[in-house]
């Protein structure tokens, strides 16, 4: 049984252009809720994180937006740029010492046209 | 070096060989941590290590054998693999329970 469902698998965006992300999950006990971009021949790399305190947080062009009642996060990407192509990875962990007990959902390849 | 050095990053084997992928952390975290990815599917969480003890085996087949000598040191024992575990084997570390993992750029496997 997939823990985070992610959605979609591939998106092409314009330069400029808002791209967004959505996940989904059903464990109430997950309280931390990252995202990982990972370039090609690299590893995952956090992005941004969030914990269901609070609806959103945003780092530069990159928000997470969340919705407990719901169990929905999402990721947007203000002005999108060539640069963020990769594949982004949403993830989620249950609280306490959990060793990095992380669920990811598959993926979502991002492309960027100039 | 900084962060998590995989090596080798590519190997092809056969199904009769042995292999080993190593990982080395440069982080000073405590735990450690295999990842397998496929195309189109989740990362797959192998094993974990927590101190040099083996704390989750992900019902991983045996032919994969981790070993961890240290907090900074993780191997991959391959051996009589099959085609499907052709796959990106990635290495993280954290410290402690902390959520954050720090990934190193994988071992790409490829068995014939």
């Amino acid at each position: 049984q997939q823990q985070v469902k992610q959605s979609p698998q591939s998106l092409i965006v314009q330069k400029g252009g808002i791209s967004i992300i959505n996940c989904a999950y059903e464990n109430t006990a997950f309280d931390y809720f990252p995202w990982y971009q990972q370039f090609p021949g690299k590893g995952p790399a956090l992005l941004i994180a969030i914990r269901p305190d609070v609806s959103e947080k945003k780092e530069g062009r990159f928000t997470i937006s969340f919705n407990k009642s719901a169990k929905q996060f999402s990721l947007h990407i203000m002005d999108s740029q060539p640069g963020d192509s990769a594949t982004y990875f949403c993830a989620a962990t249950p609280g306490g010492s959990t060793l990095g007990r992380l669920y990811f959902g598959r993926g979502t390849q991002l492309t960027v046209w100039p | 070096e900084t962060g998590v050095t995989q090596t080798p990053r590519h190997l092809v084997m056969g199904m009769t060989n042995k292999k080993s992928l190593k990982c080395e952390q440069h982080l000073g975290h405590n735990a450690m941590y295999w990842y397998k990815q496929s195309a189109k599917k989740p990362l797959e969480l192998m094993f974990v290590y927590n101190f040099k003890e083996q704390t989750e085996n992900n019902s991983v087949p045996s032919r994969f054998s981790p070993e961890c000598p240290n907090s900074s040191h993780l191997f991959l024992h391959l051996h009589t693999l099959q085609p499907e575990d052709s796959a990106l084997y990635l290495c993280a570390s954290s410290q402690g329970g902390a959520p954050t993992l720090h990934f190193g750029n994988g071992t790409r496997l490829t068995v014939t």
